[in-house]
């Protein structure tokens, strides 16, 4: 079984479109994040939300729209995609003992 | 080999030889850190973390070591193999509106036969 699963995991389309990304973790973590990876490799973080409580929001344009149905889901919503949205774009959860995330595989966004 | 840098560096290393992958952290308050390991079209994994209040922490073929002196974080591997090579980050974990792990700038690791 896969701890923490994204979808899709490729995902093509043009500048000016909506897309969502989809997350779930089936680890029972409380905590679950959005970071960004650029085309060098940089890891930034984007969001995280504790039991369906924003409580991380790093200065990320308010055309990303993280939502969390409840405290195993963790989906991103992007509105007016731009080019610079390309990029792989990672989910991961924390549990309460501990600070390591476990991280899903990513979705590679290519804005065309 | 070792390596230290701002971009993405590369560290070359022959199969046997050991690996010294180094990280400069920028937060003297963080608590913990972690390195992770992240091969081609995957997500980062965990290899091994690390507590502020220890300065070296050993797991199987890698050892970590921290110097919160000078802010160093440092990841040696023994005995590379070519099931080793990937990007390696360190990260720290930050208090203050939630625990937040921030990234260093990575390291690619290649390892010749």
């Amino acid at each position: 079984d896969t701890a923490v699963s994204q979808t899709p995991k490729y995902l093509v389309t043009q500048m000016g479109n909506d897309k969502s990304i989809k997350c779930e973790q089936n680890l029972g973590h409380d905590t679950m994040y959005w970071y960004k990876q650029d085309s060098k490799k940089f890891l930034k973080i984007m969001f995280s939300y504790n039991n369906k409580e924003l409580i991380i929001n790093e200065t990320v344009p308010n055309r990303f729209s993280p939502k969390s149905p409840d405290k195993a889901h963790l989906n991103l919503h992007i509105n007016s995609l731009e080019l610079g949205d390309s990029a792989v774009y990672f989910c991961a959860s924390r549990g309460n003992r501990g600070y390591g995330y476990t991280f899903g595989s990513g979705t590679r966004l290519t804005v065309v | 080999g070792e390596s230290v840098g701002l971009h993405l560096p590369t560290l070359s290393v022959q199969e046997g030889d050991n690996s010294i992958i180094n990280c400069a952290y920028s937060n003297s308050a963080s608590d913990y850190f972690i390195w992770y390991k992240q091969e081609s079209g995957k997500g980062p994994q965990f290899i091994i973390d690390i507590r502020s209040n220890m300065d070296k922490r050993q797991g199987q073929r890698v050892t970590v070591l921290l110097n919160k002196t000078v802010k160093h974080l440092s990841l040696q591997i023994a005995a590379t193999q070519p099931g080793d090579s990937a990007v390696y980050f360190c990260a720290e974990n930050t208090h203050g509106g939630g625990n937040k792990l921030t990234f260093g700038t990575g390291t690619q690791l290649k390892v010749e036969l």
